[in-house]
């Protein structure tokens, strides 16, 4: 089967950086996506990971290590618009599975 | 492309009535998915289809859901009857081959069964 943890809740500063972690228990796992989910709409695609590594695409990043069944997304220069709920998800086969997510909050 | 488009974008329906959500994916993905979403359970897989064909519909709570896709432009998901415990965001996706790619998914119908 596939679960995925990740906290409920995270507050940051606008400007700031913060990191949002992602551990799962999956067999015949291929790799780790996140997205981004605003208040009312729908999610949206942000990032996979296949490798080890870190990833990146402008303002977010995003790092796995297979071995330690563990990634996380770092979101830097917060902005207002960064609230909303962020969800990893792992794909075995072909139908990927969600973890509950976690709401962002930004101060300003 | 538009994008998934999904309706309708509300339903409000008695309990015991009959619900048909509706989903046209984009053109030329090859794999159709549909997730409800609640608070409580968050996003749930509840079947998805790959060229049109069903291929795993594990997470279809009960047979009082029901889902086709007859042809690659149009998917349906229906409850018959439907309860006040259906009330959830129902989301469709569709996605180019595996998750490398990402879903796109649709706008939603939130459903509400009174």
């Amino acid at each position: 089967g596939q679960s995925l943890e990740q906290p409920s809740e995270v507050t940051a500063v606008e400007g700031a950086i913060v990191q949002i972690n992602c551990t799962y228990q999956t067999s015949g796992f291929y790799g780790l996506s996140w997205y981004q989910q605003h208040d009312g709409g729908a999610p949206t695609f942000l990032s996979y990971n296949a490798l080890d590594g870190l990833e990146e695409t402008g303002r977010f990043s995003s790092f796995l290590s297979r071995s330690d069944s563990y990634g996380y997304l770092l979101l830097q220069e917060l902005q207002m618009k960064d609230s909303a709920s962020y969800f990893c998800a792992t794909d075995r086969d072909d139908k990927i599975i969600f973890g509950k997510g976690t709401r962002l909050h930004i101060l300003p | 492309d538009a994008g998934v488009i999904q309706s309708p974008r509300h339903e409000v329906t008695e309990m015991g009535q009959e619900v048909t959500l509706r989903c046209k994916p984009i053109s030329g993905h090859d794999y159709l998915f549909w997730y409800r979403q609640t608070m409580m359970r968050g996003l749930e897989l509840l079947i998805y289809f790959n060229n049109n064909v069903p291929i795993d519909d594990s997470g279809m709570p009960e047979d009082r859901f029901s889902a086709k896709m007859p042809n690659a432009s149009f998917s349906t998901l229906k409850i018959q009857p439907s309860e006040p415990r259906d009330s959830a965001v129902y989301f469709c996706a569709s996605s180019w081959g595996k998750g490398l790619y990402g879903y796109t998914f649709g706008s939603g119908t939130r459903l509400t069964v009174v």
